[in-house]
């Protein structure tokens, strides 16, 4: 079972729509969660960074959440474009010696049609 | 533009070709990765390199050879691969690993199938 789980694996929502994706971790201690989005065909992008005292970070249309008790993360996505249509990854950096490790979740892919 | 550049975009190759993918920063960064990612799989971290020096080897089979000639360049030497090697391969650089602010920025990878 992969320490890092997202969920929904993929999603479809109409342009002009609000969408959030889960990312739920049981990786423990953690520096920071990150979110990337990666366009077909390209690689990932960072959105956010957020550490573990940090419980909300925005980029644009982009709002990404952290609820440390729960081991919970969100990305919440307003007034989707066709260009958010990709995959969309949490990245937990688990304290492992000096310098980190980082666990991947699997993605979730978005389709947002006109 | 991402500021790392890899090439070839695409590469087929048999199983007992030798090929060689390349991986350039432009950021000024001090690590370098390789990562394989298949579908719907989580990414898999293969190697990093910090200051030109490999740090890290993650149970990587030895067809996958890595070379770092300085910080701003790296390699991945491929050869007698298995078909499950098809993947996208993905390069990335970071200032630090794994420091709290140093996001990997990553290249638009490599599709390798092989045949």
């Amino acid at each position: 079972k992969n320490q890092v789980e997202q969920s929904p694996q993929s999603l479809i929502i109409l342009e002009g729509k609000n969408c959030t994706l889960q990312c739920n971790y049981t990786v423990s201690p953690f520096s920071n969660l990150r979110w990337y989005k990666q366009d077909t065909g390209r690689g990932p992008v960072s959105l956010t960074i957020m550490t573990f005292s940090e419980n909300t970070k925005s980029n644009g249309r982009y709002t990404a959440t952290l609820d440390a008790d729960t081991k919970q993360s969100s990305l919440h996505i307003t007034a989707s474009q066709l260009s958010d249509s990709a995959s969309y990854i949490c990245v937990v950096n688990l304290l492992f010696g000096n310098t980190g490790k980082l666990i991947f979740g699997q993605g979730t892919t978005l389709q947002v049609k006109p | 533009e991402t500021g790392v550049t890899q090439t070839p975009r695409h590469l087929v190759m048999g199983m007992t070709n030798k090929k060689s993918l390349k991986c350039e920063q432009h950021l000024g960064h001090n690590a370098m990765y390789w990562y394989k990612q298949s579908a719907k799989k989580p990414l898999e971290l293969m190697f990093v390199y910090n200051f030109k020096e490999q740090t890290e080897n993650n149970s990587v089979p030895s067809r996958f050879s890595p070379e770092c000639p300085n910080s701003s360049h790296l390699f991945l030497h491929l050869h007698t691969l298995q078909p499950e090697d098809s993947a996208l391969y993905l390069c990335a650089s970071s200032q630090v690993p794994g420091a709290n602010n140093s996001p990997l920025h990553f290249g638009n990878g490599t599709r390798l199938t092989v045949t």
